[in-house]
């Protein structure tokens, strides 16, 4: 089992609707967890970052983790074209770790006019 | 953009031969990591330099081994490629461990 599972698969949305991506985790020392975007032949780039449970809001997009739950969500608002990329969840176990990542798969995002 | 480049962009090599990338890091910055990206998954970290030393490695062998230089720049070297080393090789900078990480475009390496 992977410590890190992304889901659902490719994703296409029509513009303006809202997007929810998902990750769960098995590693309880996961402390500190981000979303990256990833355009086509391009290193991810930093969405959100949070280390608590609870949501946080940055424009049209939302993080949330349930560290109870294992499981953290990326919401985005009025989808955009320009929003299609890949996304990435990542997480961080801090101490000893600290800064070493851990990726889910990533999922293909969509966003049609 | 993130002021961290890598190079070379794109490299073919055959089964058995050695490679080295390189990468940038944004000035400052003295910690740098390196993950291998494979096909439609996501980034797996390799290892990561702070200060010129090696500062934690992932589920990798010792033919992938690294160097970090003064100047923050960096290089990842390969042995005895195999076919399952064609990925993207990322490598991200960031201030110390544990900071935000800055991705470059990463190198694209096929192994035939």
């Amino acid at each position: 089992q992977k410590e890190v599972e992304q889901d659902p698969g490719p994703l296409s949305v029509p513009e303006g609707a809202i997007v929810s991506l998902n990750c769960t985790y098995s590693n309880s020392a996961f402390q500190y967890f981000m979303w990256y975007r990833q355009y086509s032949r391009k290193g991810p780039e930093l969405l959100m970052y949070t280390y608590s449970s609870g949501n946080k809001e940055d424009g049209r997009f939302t993080a949330q983790v349930d560290k109870s739950s294992k499981y953290i969500s990326l919401f985005i608002r009025d989808s955009q074209p320009s929003d299609s990329a890949t996304y990435l969840c990542a997480m961080d176990a801090g101490g000893t770790s600290y800064g070493k990542l851990t990726f889910g798969q990533g999922t293909i995002l969509t966003v049609h006019p | 953009e993130t002021g961290v480049t890598q190079s070379p962009t794109h490299l073919i090599k055959t089964r058995g031969q050695q490679v080295t990338l390189r990468c940038s890091s944004q000035s400052g910055h003295n910690t740098v990591s390196w993950y291998q990206q494979a096909l439609g998954q996501g980034p797996q970290f390799i290892f990561q330099y702070y200060r010129e030393e090696e500062n934690g490695r992932g589920n990798f062998p010792p033919r992938f081994s690294g160097l970090q230089f003064p100047n923050y720049s960096s290089e990842l070297n390969v042995n005895a490629l195999e076919l399952d080393d064609s990925a993207l090789y990322l490598c991200a900078s960031s201030s110390r461990p544990g900071d935000t990480q800055y991705f470059g475009p990463g190198t694209r390496l096929t192994v035939l």
